[in-house]
């Protein structure tokens, strides 16, 4: 089995500063791991995903996530937020051989204040 | 259609009433998810379909939930007897065939269902 834990539910961070949104993992096989984004009164849209090769990914509206084995963490990194970045932001799991049934985090609103 | 497409948007239903949750994946996907989104409880995984093989119901939370997929496309969520506590956002997601490495899964926008 696999779980997801966001350690902050709520983060607040002024506009254009860089914000960091923790998550950790604990599985007994190997995953792929997600973070999606969900803006008000819309669905999931992923951000970006890890499945295998460089650590550090990319993905889309400048954010970047890194992959860390040994401490089972895919913290979620911009080194400059945006109003329109304010949002709910969900890491995800789901294991390399299931398909894509994810597990997900609690999530982290993503408050961004001018 | 473009997208995954989730009907209807929001539904209010009197306490001990069924109601059905649709849910249009997009065209030749052949993986369909069910995930409950609950004040306080975050995603949770319901129900998976992958082509022709049974469904994964692992995650369905009584007999009251049950859900079909006709002809490997259009799924219907059932929950029976409503219950205040059945009151969440009912999201479905689909994605193509899947293989190696994992592909995304395309979210529709939710029924927000409350029970009354």
């Amino acid at each position: 089995a696999q779980s997801v834990t966001q350690l902050d539910s709520q983060v607040p961070v002024f506009e254009e500063a860089p914000v960091e949104l923790r998550c950790n993992y604990s599985s007994s096989v190997s995953v792929y791991l997600f973070w999606y984004v969900q803006y008000p009164n819309q669905g999931l849209q992923l951000l970006l995903k890890y499945l295998s090769g460089s650590t550090l990914v990319k993905g889309i509206n400048g954010f970047e996530a890194e992959f860390n084995k040994s401490q089972t963490s895919f913290h979620l990194r911009k080194p400059s937020v945006h109003i329109s970045d304010t949002a709910e932001y969900f890491c995800a799991v789901s294991p390399n051989n299931a398909g894509n049934m994810l597990t997900f985090g609690g999530g982290t609103r993503l408050m961004v204040k001018p | 259609g473009a997208g995954v497409s989730q009907s209807p948007s929001n539904k209010v239903t009197e306490k001990g009433k069924d109601v059905e949750l649709r849910c249009d994946p997009i065209s030749g996907h052949t993986a369909l998810y069910w995930y409950r989104q609950s004040l306080g409880q975050g995603l949770e995984f319901l129900i998976y379909f992958q082509g022709n093989s049974a469904p994964d119901k692992s995650g369905l939370p009584s007999d009251r939930f049950s859900a079909e997929r006709t002809g490997g496309s259009v799924s219907t969520l059932t929950i029976q007897r409503t219950q205040q506590e059945d009151s969440a956002v009912y999201l479905c997601a689909s994605s193509p065939q899947t293989g190696l490495p994992s592909t995304e899964a395309f979210f529709g926008q939710g029924t927000r269902l409350t029970v009354v």
